[in-house]
């Protein structure tokens, strides 16, 4: 069975750093590119960014470009979101999720519950 | 960068009507779309990929149709159990952008 798993979330001061882990299983991790996704309290999801199989390749929405970065390790089949700068507005419930890049379907078909991450003084 | 709208942003309907959601994208993005279903407090899951593919495991009343910049999600015989927030989400480039969701809800 595949699953994925999150955790690192919590609260942060303004301007301060916080890093995420998503642990993967049931699956060949380093066959897949992973996302990254948050949703804000009551709003819609927000796509944040994806790595490719062998994290070569790596793509960014333009509100989190330079502050965050995502980056994983095969060997721990492992999916990381490091955040800094973290603002008010970077404030959701974040999700790691699968993309379908292996069968070339694409779509995120397995997902994370989510980790909440909080951002206030 | 693509931009995703979707429309209604809510609906009310009874059980066993049809329902249809439409998305629509900023520029050109072949079949390269999918849709999902959230409910209060979990992820949301896979629906349509491929813009007219069924998900392993989902029901056949959901569909997806459209190509291009215009489609649609329909859910054919309305359960209670759809009532939710639905998604739809473009692959075309390599920045997957969502739309802003559509709520259904029953009468």
């Amino acid at each position: 069975e595949v699953q994925l798993v999150e955790s690192g979330g919590g609260l942060v001061q303004p301007g301060g750093s916080l890093s995420l882990s998503c642990v993967g299983s049931g699956f060949t991790f380093s066959r897949y590119w992973m996302s990254w996704v948050r949703q804000a309290p009551g709003k819609g999801l927000e796509w944040v960014g994806n790595i490719k199989e062998d994290g070569s390749s790596k793509n960014y929405v333009d509100s989190v470009k330079g502050r965050f970065a995502i980056s994983r390790d095969n060997a721990e089949n492992t999916l990381y979101l490091e955040m800094n700068s973290l603002r008010a507005d970077d404030t959701a419930v974040y999700y790691c999720a699968r993309e379908d890049s292996e069968s070339g379907n694409w779509g995120a078909d397995h997902w994370g519950p989510g980790t909440q991450v909080a951002v206030s003084s | 960068d693509i931009q995703m709208t979707q429309s209604p942003s809510s609906l009310s309907a009874s059980v066993g009507d049809r329902v249809t959601i439409t998305c629509r994208a900023s520029q050109n993005i072949n079949n390269w779309l999918a849709w999902y279903q959230q409910k209060p407090g979990k992820a949301p899951k896979l629906l349509i990929y491929k813009a007219s593919s069924l998900q392993s495991g989902v029901q056949s009343r959901f569909s997806g149709s459209g190509s291009g910049t215009d489609f649609t999600l329909t859910i054919s015989y309305l359960q209670p159990d759809d009532a939710a927030t639905y998604y739809c989400q473009q692959y075309n480039s390599w920045f997957f952008t969502f739309g802003p969701g559509t709520k259904v809800d029953i009468k």
